[in-house]
């Protein structure tokens, strides 16, 4: 089974809109945590933001906020105020037994978006 | 910081060679792990380690072998390379205890 799904595979968006990418998840471990990335067409990975299963306000980071839903099993990524610049692949991860260093990151299948001007 | 460093950015192979990923952390992270990506299918981690002298197997193991006897260095060994080992791989190292992973540039290889 899927730990991490992602069910969009492409997206559109206006520049200067908010725009919502999709993930959720799947783990019995009350431990986690959740994090995304932004791929570039250049392809390098940068990590954008963070989220605990313990942390209890949802996390943001500039323009970026994460939708935490627990009991849905969802993280979803707001980015406000799209740029041009945004126009990337997203991945959504997960790592299990996050207190300890033996946890494995786990990666959705990503999310394409493009910014219109 | 340099972050983390990998070579070479590009490699093309034979069938059946072998070869080394370099991969180098001036962070002073524990952690560090293997991922490939293929179109289509996200990251999947090969091998990771927890600290020197430690490693441990991920999704995607076989046909590959790592070992760790630095902190900053964790090289990627493919003993006999196959085709279906192309791909983009990155490594990643981390630290604190949100353990967010940091990154290299990655290595895009091509197996003939």
């Amino acid at each position: 089974a899927q730990k991490i799904t992602q069910t969009q595979p492409g997206m559109f968006v206006q520049e200067k809109e908010a725009v919502t990418l999709d993930c959720t998840y799947d783990t019995s471990d009350p431990s986690y945590g959740l994090f995304w990335y932004k791929q570039p067409s250049s392809g390098e990975m940068i990590f954008l933001i963070y989220q605990g299963s313990y942390d209890q306000q949802n996390a943001t980071e500039g323009r970026y906020s994460l939708n935490f839903q627990k009991a849905r099993k969802s993280a979803n990524l707001v980015i406000s105020a799209s740029q041009l610049g945004d126009s990337a692949m997203y991945f959504c991860a997960m790592r299990e037994n996050i207190y300890n260093q033996g946890g494995k990151l786990i990666f959705g299948q990503g999310t394409e978006l493009s910014v219109k001007p | 910081n340099a972050g983390v460093t990998q070579t070479p950015k590009f490699q093309v192979l034979k069938t059946g060679q072998s070869m080394t990923l370099q991969c180098a952390q001036d962070m002073n992270h524990e952690y560090m792990s293997w991922y490939r990506q293929d179109p289509g299918m996200g990251l999947r981690l090969i091998h990771y380690s927890v600290g020197a002298g430690i490693t441990d197997q991920g999704e995607v193991p076989n046909g590959y072998n790592v070992s760790r006897s630095t902190t900053e260095d964790f090289p990627l060994r493919l003993l006999s390379a196959a085709p279906s080992q192309t791909s983009v791989y990155f490594c990643a190292s981390s630290y604190d205890h949100t353990d967010t992973q940091y990154f290299g540039p990655g290595t895009r290889l091509t197996v003939l």
